[in-house]
């Protein structure tokens, strides 16, 4: 079975501080994905990466980069963390569908 | 309007009762999926389809690309079914526009 981990399942920080949230998947996946989760608005693509050292927007990018330095893993950052990212952040990867296919459990991220 | 909705937002119901979620979208697309997120977040990919009909097990999909409406069928529900339920549409490459769920809760 594939196994998509999300380092952390909760997350509370501070207005400003640079936050990591790390995703490592063990299929050797070429896509792999970053959403948020919101009450009312459902899943949202943040960032998606085809391959190591490549990245596409998504629908909500701003206040967000990412890291793709190995295949295995995919790192959401959030440059000056903002009340307004408090959410549920999602990682999913795909072998070769350029749609999610296994996620990852989740971090529920409160910015305080 | 949302380009992908689901009714109903909340449903509850009694073990052993036939469950069906339903899924409408306004976009052309190339597949609808069904995904599940249990209580403490995870997300299963359950189904991906494009035109008929899919089952496993007790669950079942349909799609109706005419009418763009699909629908989740849940026969003899059992408690351990209780989770959200998602749909999405798949507009492109990469391009999934997700419903906001339907909480099902499936009493003893």
């Amino acid at each position: 079975d594939v196994k998509v981990t999300q380092s952390s399942r909760y997350l509370v920080k501070r207005t400003g501080e640079k936050v990591f949230l790390e995703c490592v998947q063990d299929m050797d996946h070429e896509n792999m994905f970053w959403y948020r989760q919101d009450p009312g608005l459902g899943l949202r693509l943040i960032y998606f990466s085809y391959d190591v050292k490549m990245k596409e927007k998504g629908d909500i990018p701003e206040g967000y980069s990412v890291s793709r330095e190995k295949k295995e893993r995919f790192s959401l950052i959030l440059e000056s963390a903002s009340t307004n990212q408090t959410s549920m952040y999602l990682c999913a990867s795909s072998l070769s569908l350029r749609v999610p296919q296994h996620f990852g459990d989740g971090t529920r991220l409160s910015i305080l | 309007k949302n380009e992908v909705e689901q009714s109903p937002q909340n449903l509850t119901a009694q073990e052993g009762e036939f469950i069906t979620i339903n899924c409408s979208y306004s976009v052309g697309i190339s597949a609808l999926h069904w995904l599940q997120q249990h209580p403490g977040g995870g997300i299963v990919s359950l189904f991906m389809l494009s035109s008929g009909k899919k089952k496993h097990g007790r669950l079942i999909a349909t799609i109706n690309i005419q009418e763009k409406h699909s629908s989740l069928h849940i026969t003899a529900s059992h408690p351990r079914d209780s989770a959200v339920y998602i749909c999405a549409a798949e507009k492109g490459a990469q391009k999934l526009v997700f419903g906001q769920g339907t909480r099902l809760t499936i009493n003893p």
